[in-house]
């Protein structure tokens, strides 16, 4: 069972680029990296997801090294509505279940 | 995401009465979900299932069940409710589409307190 460790808070500034990195050592070769945003009292919400190299849509890109061992989502020019907590997954759905963990995220605060 | 509806919404209850979450979905997924969130934690699997006959015990499902009543119907019962399993519950589906991994579009949750 791959686990995730993410810094646990991060401060930003309108405008600025954030990225926020995951490391899983664990990671299986099946295994995909997939990012949440959660806003509170909300339940989370599908930012972007890869296998390797970089992934990128029209809200976040995904980084992702050759040995797969860590992963950086950026997000270009945040703005006060990025405020929330991201959450990085490490898993293979459709074999055995959505058994990764949802660890405690990386909590993003957006200045103005 | 909309098309996930969980009720109630918010519950307020007493130790030791049966409780059931219920959730619906309109997006035609095969895979449904049952999470809890605790204050200042992410999110933890009680139960998920992979289409009407097929149900899976999470993490955490000691003093929880699930009844997938229909594709898009899976509720989530408390026999006997007690304060620690007071917390936000989350439901969420998924596709099947085995030729990639598909994102999981979570309800607005469902706030119990359990007195």
């Amino acid at each position: 069972l791959a686990k995730t460790t993410q810094p646990i808070s991060m401060d930003s500034y309108e405008g600025q680029e954030v990225n926020i990195t995951c490391s899983h050592n664990n990671i299986a070769t099946n295994d995909y990296i997939t990012w949440y945003q959660q806003f509170p009292s909300q339940g989370p919400r599908f930012i972007i997801q890869g296998y390797k190299t970089k992934v990128t849509n029209e809200v976040a890109s995904l980084f992702i090294p050759a040995d797969r061992k860590s992963s950086t989502l950026s997000l270009p020019r945040v703005s006060l509505s990025d405020t929330a907590v991201y959450y990085c997954l490490v898993g293979d759905p459709n074999t055995g279940g959505f058994k990764t963990i949802f660890g405690a995220g990386t909590r993003l605060f957006v200045k103005a | 995401d909309a098309d996930v509806t969980q009720t109630p919404r918010n519950r307020i209850t007493k130790t030791g009465k049966r409780i059931m979450l219920e959730c619906s979905q309109t997006k035609g997924h095969d895979r449904m979900y049952w999470y809890r969130q605790d204050p200042g934690l992410g999110l933890r699997l009680i139960y998920y299932s992979f289409d009407v006959k097929d149900i899976n015990k999470g993490e955490i499902s000691d003093g929880y069940s699930v009844s997938r009543q229909a594709q898009a119907k899976f509720s989530l019962s408390l026999e006997s409710a007690i304060p620690n399993q007071t917390a936000l519950y989350f439901c969420a589906t998924s596709d099947s589409d085995s030729h990639s991994n598909q994102p999981q579009h979570f309800g607005d949750g469902t706030r119990l307190s359990i007195l």
